[in-house]
């Protein structure tokens, strides 16, 4: 069956600092692959996503960047990071060619503080 | 940007009573979905209800889509307190179908 998983799932990093969030998929190929965030109370934005390896789609400009090396890895990424990186990160992935339903990661919590 | 846009922004009812939630979008879509969130935790897929189709089942739940009003309403029936969640619905539209989401329904059901 097709896990994904999401780490850390708290993080609390200084201003400045660089980030660099880990999301894998397990028991399924060429998925698509996407991050979100979450501000306190809101919706979900999409930040980036992804159709194959090396391919990186940005929907917002913004401080983070994402990179995927292997078909099931999806790294979320930033130098430096600002007050307003704060948020609820969320990978998700859906089997390609279909528009079904995706599956969720656990989260991770950032606060930069 | 959002797509989709809940309403209400809040709801609290009793166990037994209906819940019942409304979604509206701005632009054609490929489908609609519903996701639940548990306070702190990943969105879990309840859902999809696409394009051509009016209505939709899925155990305590129904799904309506009114393309021509551009708006869908999630039903939860026999509400329970494990029920409490936030509720978002997600459009989905364009090549790579990506998903749009609204700003959610927090419920709240009452022992």
């Amino acid at each position: 069956s097709q896990t994904i998983h999401q780490w850390p799932a708290t993080l609390v990093q200084p201003v400045g600092s660089p980030l660099s969030l880990e999301c894998t998929v397990e028991g399924t190929s060429n998925p698509n692959l996407y991050w979100y965030r979450q501000a306190a109370g809101r919706g979900l934005q999409l930040l980036f996503y992804s159709v194959g390896i090396g391919q990186i789609s940005s929907e917002v400009p913004q401080n983070l960047s994402a990179s995927r090396p292997q078909d099931r890895q999806f790294i979320l990424s930033s130098k430096k990071l600002l007050l307003s990186d704060s948020g609820f990160y969320l990978c998700a992935w859906r089997a390609p060619a279909t528009g079904g339903g995706y599956t969720f990661g656990s989260g991770t919590r950032l606060t930069v503080v | 940007s959002q797509q989709g846009e809940e309403d209400p922004q809040a709801l609290s009812i009793q166990e037994g009573e209906n819940a019942t939630m409304n979604c509206s979008y701005k632009t054609s879509i490929n489908n609609l979905q519903w996701y639940r969130q548990n306070s702190g935790r990943g969105l879990v897929h309840l859902i999809l209800i696409r394009s051509n189709e009016r209505e939709k089942h899925s155990g305590r739940l129904r799904v309506t889509l009114d393309t021509s009003k551009k708006s869908s309403s999630l039903l939860i029936t026999a509400s329970r307190a494990a029920d409490t969640a936030s509720y978002f619905c997600a459009t989905s539209s364009g090549g790579y179908n990506k998903l749009i989401f609204g700003a959610g329904t927090r419920l709240a059901v009452h022992p």
